[in-house]
C-alpha cells in the first residue's frame, strides 16, 4: 500500500528562522499533496497544498515543492514565528483513491522566541 | 470551520461494550472519512464512504464497522471495544472536484475515546 514517510519528528527553531519539513512518498499514482497544521487539542486544518503538474506552490510565508521523479515533497515555512508552533503533517491521495489521504508521522515544531 | 459535528467528544467505555460514534456535517459533500490518530503514526484511515450506502475499508479497518443511510451522517462502530482502540477519532469531509482532483479535506473535531 502507500508510504509516507516524513522528517523530522521533531523541529526547534529561533523565531525569525525558517523550517524545512520532508516527506517522501512511494506511490507513482500519487497526484495531491497537502499539508495539514494541528495545533494542541484542535483538529487538523489545511495550510497548502500542491498538485502533480506543479513544481512550487507559495502562500506567504508557506511555499511547498514537490519532485515527482524523486517522490518527494516539502514544506518551507520562513520567517517563524511562535504561533508557527504546531504538529504539522503531509499526505497524499492518488488519483483513483476517492480522495483518500495517506499521512505522514507528523513532525513537532516548536518557535522559540 | 466547515460544519461537521462529531458526537460524543469525549466516551470512556469498558472492553466488550459496542460503542458508535457519529459524524455529521452540513456542507453535502459526497466523501466523507473517519481516521484514527496515534502517537508516532499520524492519521490513519479506517473507513471511508463515496455516497449514501457506499462505503470501503481503509488501512486499519479490523474492529470497525460504517455506515452511512443519508449524506449528512456517518458512523462509526466498534463491534466489541479492545484497549488497542483507545484513541483519537476524526471524521473528514471532502467533495470531488468536477474535473477530476481532490478538494480540501475538512475534519470534524475529534472524539476522544478511552478504551479501560
Amino acid at each position: 500500500g502507500e508510504n509516507v514517510e516524513q522528517h523530522p519528528s521533531t523541529l526547534s527553531v529561533q523565531e525569525g528562522d525558517s523550517a524545512v519539513i520532508k516527506c517522501t512518498y512511494s506511490d507513482s499514482a500519487s497526484n495531491y499533496f497537502p499539508w495539514y497544521k494541528q495545533e494542541l487539542g484542535k483538529r487538523p486544518q489545511l495550510i497548502i497544498d500542491i498538485r502533480s503538474n506543479v513544481g512550487e506552490k507559495k502562500d506567504q510565508r508557506i511555499a511547498v515543492t514537490l519532485n515527482k521523479t524523486a517522490k518527494h515533497f516539502s514544506l518551507h515555512i520562513t520567517e517563524t514565528q511562535p504561533e508557527d508552533s504546531a504538529v504539522y503533517f503531509c499526505a497524499e491521495a492518488g488519483g483513483t483513491s476517492y480522495g483518500k489521504l495517506t499521512f505522514g508521522q507528523g513532525t513537532i515544531l516548536t518557535v522559540h522566541p | 470551520d466547515a460544519g461537521i459535528t462529531q458526537s460524543p467528544r469525549h466516551k470512556v467505555t469498558e472492553t466488550g461494550t459496542p460503542v458508535t460514534l457519529r459524524c455529521h456535517q452540513t456542507e453535502n459533500h459526497r466523501y466523507m472519512y473517519w481516521y484514527r490518530q496515534d502517537p508516532g503514526h499520524g492519521l490513519r484511515l479506517i473507513h471511508y464512504s463515496y455516497g449514501v450506502k457506499d462505503t470501503d475499508k481503509g488501512e486499519v479497518s479490523d474492529g470497525y464497522s460504517v455506515s452511512r443511510s443519508k449524506t449528512e451522517d456517518f458512523l462509526l462502530t466498534l463491534e466489541s471495544a479492545t484497549s488497542s482502540q483507545t484513541s483519537v477519532y476524526f471524521c473528514a469531509i471532502s467533495e470531488p472536484m468536477l474535473a477530476g482532483g481532490y478538494n480540501e479535506q475538512f475534519f470534524g473535531p475529534g472524539t476522544r475515546l478511552t478504551v479501560l
